[in-house]
C-alpha cells in the first residue's frame, strides 16, 4: 500500500512553454501533499505544501506565479512550471500524506519528474 | 535555524559495515529519518527513531542518535552492492515537514 505516481516521469519542453506534473496517491486519501525540487547532487529542497482543497503554501523564494499548485481531489495534485527557463530543469518530487497521518513518517514519495528545458 | 548536513560520499567493500553520519540543529525534532534514493528514482523510507531514543535497530540497519549533540548515524552491516544508493537524514522541526540533509553516496564495491 501508500503507492504515489508522478506523471511524466520525464518531459523535456522548449523555453517558454509551460509543463504540468501530475502526483497521484494510488491507494490512499492524501490530506496534504507537498513539492520538492532537487538540483543535482543536492538535496530535496521543499518547494509548496498544498492542502486539499485549499490554497498551497509556498518555501520563502519559490514563485508562486511560476509554480502554480492545484491540489483538486483527494488523490491528485498538479505542479504546472510557466514559462520555462533552462534553470528551470530539475528533478521534481512529489510526496504525499495519508488523511490520518499524525507524523512525518507517513510521507510517501512519488518516483520523481525529470524535466529539462531546452 | 534548520540546516542538516552529511558527509558527501563514502565507498566500501561488499561485507564491510558502512556507516553514514549526520549532524542537525533543530532539536525540537520529534523524529529523525533515514532515506534511501536509488538513481533516478523517488525516495524510499529505510527507518526512523524517535527523538527519545538512543538506538533503533531494524535488521541489518542500526540507528544511533545522539541528542546532546545533535548527531544521527546509520549502519549498514554486510553491505551489498544493493545498497549503493544516496542516503539522507530527515529532521522534523513541524508537523509533517521534512528538512533533508545534503546526501551521502554510497558505493560498494564488490
Amino acid at each position: 500500500g501508500a503507492v504515489v505516481s508522478q506523471h511524466p516521469s520525464r518531459v523535456i519542453c522548449k523555453s517558454g512553454t509551460s509543463v504540468k506534473i501530475e502526483c497521484r496517491s494510488l491507494d490512499f486519501q492524501a490530506t496534504t501533499m507537498f513539492w520538492y525540487r532537487q538540483f543535482p547532487k543536492k538535496s530535496l529542497m521543499l518547494m509548496a505544501t498544498s492542502n486539499e482543497g485549499s490554497k498551497a503554501t509556498y518555501e520563502q523564494g519559490v514563485e508562486k506565479d511560476k509554480f502554480l499548485i492545484n491540489h483538486a481531489s483527494l488523490t491528485l495534485s498538479t505542479l504546472t512550471v510557466t514559462s520555462a527557463h533552462p534553470e528551470d530543469s530539475s528533478f521534481y518530487i512529489c510526496s504525499a500524506s495519508p488523511r490520518l497521518a499524525v507524523s512525518s513518517y507517513e510521507q510517501y514519495f512519488g518516483p520523481g519528474t525529470r524535466l529539462t528545458v531546452t | 535555524g534548520e540546516d542538516v548536513e552529511q558527509s558527501l560520499f563514502l565507498s566500501v567493500r561488499e561485507g564491510d559495515s558502512s556507516v553514514i553520519n549526520c549532524t542537525y540543529t533543530d532539536s525540537s525534532s520529534t523524529y529523525l529519518y533515514w532515506y534511501k534514493q536509488e538513481p533516478g528514482a523517488g525516495l524510499q523510507l529505510l527507518t526512523y527513531i524517535f527523538s527519545n531514543m538512543d538506538m533503533k535497530q531494524d535488521q541489518r540497519l542500526t540507528v544511533l542518535l545522539n541528542k546532546k549533540d545533535k548527531h544521527l548515524s546509520l549502519r549498514i552491516a554486510d553491505t551489498q552492492t544493493g545498497d549503493s544508493a544516496i542516503y539522507f537524514c530527515a529532521e522534523s522541526p513541524g508537523f509533517q515537514k521534512l528538512v533533508f540533509g545534503t546526501g551521502t553516496r554510497l558505493l560498494v564495491s564488490p
